[in-house]
């Protein structure tokens, strides 16, 4: 069964960074590209970033040069490095299985871990 | 950026009838690969978003057979055969095909 289990979301001030963990089980995670995505309060979902198996990356328009996207196979754990935050940033950050959220078996996501931005 | 427009926005269903959802993208999702990278999610309130269905119409483990999606190129959808309690919530669909990958902006589906 996959599980994805998301950490280090917190309260931080603008410009501050925070790193955020997720933790895979029940799959081979280097075998497969994974995604960020993030809800605003009260908002839709919103794709933030990919990584491929390969380690190729993506990024939204909206957090290209602030984020970075990162795997550690040897952990079974994704990372996204948030610098320069600001207070649209605030929002649950989920991880997907999938670079394009398209895998098999990787229809269930975590419980997300909320991020908010502010003074 | 690939716009997703889902319609309707809010669709007030009756216990027991059919439901259906629209999603339509500003090109064709159609990749090089020769898949079609439309998912559709369910998120109930308070909860995670669930995906539902991946490439148009495969549905996920656990997914009552209630929910199909169907569609191809920019037209795509999503079905309830008969709707029940649980099935409250908002859908979303998203593509995966163009980078960056967008998300339609939801609808919300509520029972009479």
């Amino acid at each position: 069964e996959v599980q994805l289990l998301e950490s280090g979301g917190g309260l931080v001030q603008p410009g501050g960074s925070l790193r955020l963990s997720c933790a895979a089980s029940g799959f081979t995670f280097s075998s497969y590209g994974m995604s960020w995505v993030r809800q605003a309060p009260g908002k839709g979902l919103e794709w933030v970033s990919a990584i491929g198996g390969g380690g190729v990356t993506y990024y939204a328009d909206s957090v290209t040069g602030r984020f970075t996207i990162s795997r550690d196979n040897s952990k079974n754990t994704l990372y996204l490095q948030m610098n320069s935050l600001r207070a649209e940033d605030t929002a649950v950050y989920y991880c997907a299985m999938g670079g394009r959220i398209a895998a098999v078996g990787g229809g269930d996501w975590g419980q997300g871990t909320l991020v908010t931005v502010s003074s | 950026d690939v716009v997703m427009t889902q319609s309707p926005l809010s669709l007030p269903v009756t216990l027991g009838q059919p439901a259906s959802i629209s999603c339509r993208s500003s090109q064709s999702l159609v990749h090089s690969d020769g898949n079609t990278y439309l998912n559709w999610f369910q998120q109930r309130p308070g909860q995670s978003p669930r995906r539902l269905i991946y490439k148009v119409s495969n549905r996920d483990s656990g997914v009552s057979d209630r929910f199909s999606g169907s569609g191809s190129g920019t037209d795509f959808t999503l079905k309830i055969s008969r709707v029940e309690a649980e099935d409250v919530g908002v859908y979303y669909c998203m593509q995966g095909t163009h980078w960056p990958l967008t998300f339609g902006g939801g609808t919300k589906v509520e029972i009479k």
